[in-house]
């Protein structure tokens, strides 16, 4: 079965200093990731997404992601936050199976201080 | 605007009144979801369809939930008998039909409140 876990429900920065956003996951066959990110009272807009292509993935906006199968992990970073970097990001995993199972993490909120 | 659309993006309701919310995904799309996501959480999948044919659905979608896609085009997703359970952001997303990976591009939503 697969399962999504994101290691922090609220992260906090200074504007400028690094991001990094915690997923693993489950899943039973070769999954596709991906990050989301919502801000208030928009919809969801899809950062970046892994398809067992090339482990390191550059999304919008500055963001990359690293695929570590030996660890599970799909971790979410940036270099340097912005203010308006500041939302909900969600970790979403989704196996290619006959059926259909996307899995969203329970998000994480990620604030930004100036 | 070619993105994914939903109406109404409010809905004010009294419990146990039925309610339908609508869906236009984008238009090339073969693949429509539905997803509820309640305050603090993430998107919970509710049902999904691959043109008109609903493939799968959660066992959070209970007897009160009914979608469709008549065309394979829009799609409805009616509550009956609203409780103030079924208070919730309603979203709604679609993606082509990939074997590769499975991208969907989401709606603004609906949010429903049952008073």
């Amino acid at each position: 079965a697969q399962s999504v876990t994101q290691l922090d429900s609220h992260v906090s920065v200074s504007e400028g200093t690094p991001v990094l956003l915690r997923c693993n996951y489950s899943s039973s066959y070769s999954p596709s990731l991906f990050w989301y990110v919502q801000h208030p009272n928009k919809g969801l807009q899809l950062l970046l997404k892994y398809t067992s292509a090339a482990t390191l993935v550059k999304g919008i906006n500055g963001f990359e992601a690293e695929f570590k199968k030996s660890e599970t992990s799909f971790h979410l970073t940036k270099p340097s936050a912005h203010m308006s970097d500041a939302a909900e990001y969600f970790c979403v995993v989704s196996e290619p199976t006959g059926g259909f199972k996307t899995i969203f993490g329970a998000g994480t909120r990620l604030f930004v201080k100036a | 605007d070619t993105g994914v659309s939903q109406d109404p993006r409010h809905k004010i309701t009294k419990r146990g009144q039925n309610v339908t919310f609508r869906c236009d995904p984008i238009s090339e799309h073969n693949r429509l979801y539905w997803y509820r996501q309640t305050l603090g959480q993430g998107p919970e999948f509710l049902t999904y369809f691959q043109n008109e044919a609903q493939l799968e659905k959660s066992r959070l979608l209970s007897d009160r939930f009914s979608a469709e896609r008549p065309k394979g085009s829009f799609s409805t997703l009616e509550i009956q008998r609203t409780e103030q359970g079924d208070s919730a952001m309603y979203l709604c997303a679609s993606s082509l039909d990939a074997l590769v990976y499975n991208e969907q591009f989401f709606g603004p939503g609906t949010r429903l409140t049952v008073l």
